[in-house]
């Protein structure tokens, strides 16, 4: 069974930083890409970034980018955001989900996701 | 980055009856390895997202047979043949054509 379970958020000052963790299992962690997904309270999903699983490859939204750093470690099946310069509008839950594998079957992208974890930026 | 625009941003539904939510993206969907990922998400309420559909048109597992996906190029549709009291949440497209993946705005979907 595949589970994704997040870890490391709180309640932190504007300025400050955080480190997410997400520990996953049931699949081949280090094959896939994983992203995190972020939802403001009360909005909708936010695209935040993606690893690949092949050349660990990293992309980032522009609303984080060069503040927020993603990263994996594959001998512990585990996924980190790095997040500095923390501001209000980062305000969120944090989703950590399962993203695609290179391959010519092409499975499905996003079939699963942790339960988040929320964080809040407040003085 | 391509834009996804969702249509209605608001369904309410008789129990029972169908719905329909549209789905335009800014740019062609189509990936160089022909795939297009065109994919559909619910979520319920207090929830974390869930996968409903994948490729355009694909059920993920378990997904009831009355959710249907269809569509090519840049628009795309999510059908619900008759509604349940359980499909009440919002429901997102999202591609993931390009790295820098992208959701729609979201479409709440309420019983009349």
């Amino acid at each position: 069974e595949v589970q994704l379970l997040e870890s490391g958020g709180g309640l932190v000052q504007p300025g400050g930083s955080l480190r997410l963790s997400c520990a996953a299992s049931g699949f081949t962690f280090s094959s896939y890409a994983m992203s995190w997904v972020r939802q403001a309270p009360g909005k909708g999903l936010e695209w935040v970034s993606i690893i690949t699983g092949d050349d660990g490859s990293t992309y980032y939204a522009d609303s984080v980018k060069g503040r927020f750093t993603i990263s994996r470690d594959n001998s512990k099946n585990t996924l980190f955001l790095q997040m500095n310069s923390l501001r209000a509008d980062d305000t969120a839950v944090y989703y950590c989900a399962k993203d695609y594998i290179v391959g010519p079957s092409a499975p499905p992208h996003f079939d699963y996701w942790g339960q988040g974890t929320l964080v809040t930026v407040s003085s | 980055d391509i834009v996804m625009t969702q249509a209605p941003l608001s369904s309410p539904v008789t129990l029972g009856q169908p719905a329909s939510i549209s789905c335009r993206s800014s740019q062609s969907l189509v990936h160089s390895d022909g795939n297009t990922y065109l994919s559909w998400l619910q979520q319920r309420p207090g929830q974390p997202p869930r996968l409903l559909i994948y490729k355009i048109s694909n059920r993920f597992s378990g997904v009831p047979d009355r959710f249907s996906g269809s569509g090519a190029g840049t628009d795309f549709t999510l059908k619900i043949s008759r509604v349940e009291a359980e499909d009440v949440g919002v429901y997102y497209c999202m591609q993931s054509t390009q790295f820098l993946r992208t959701f729609g705005q979201g479409t709440k979907v309420e019983i009349k």
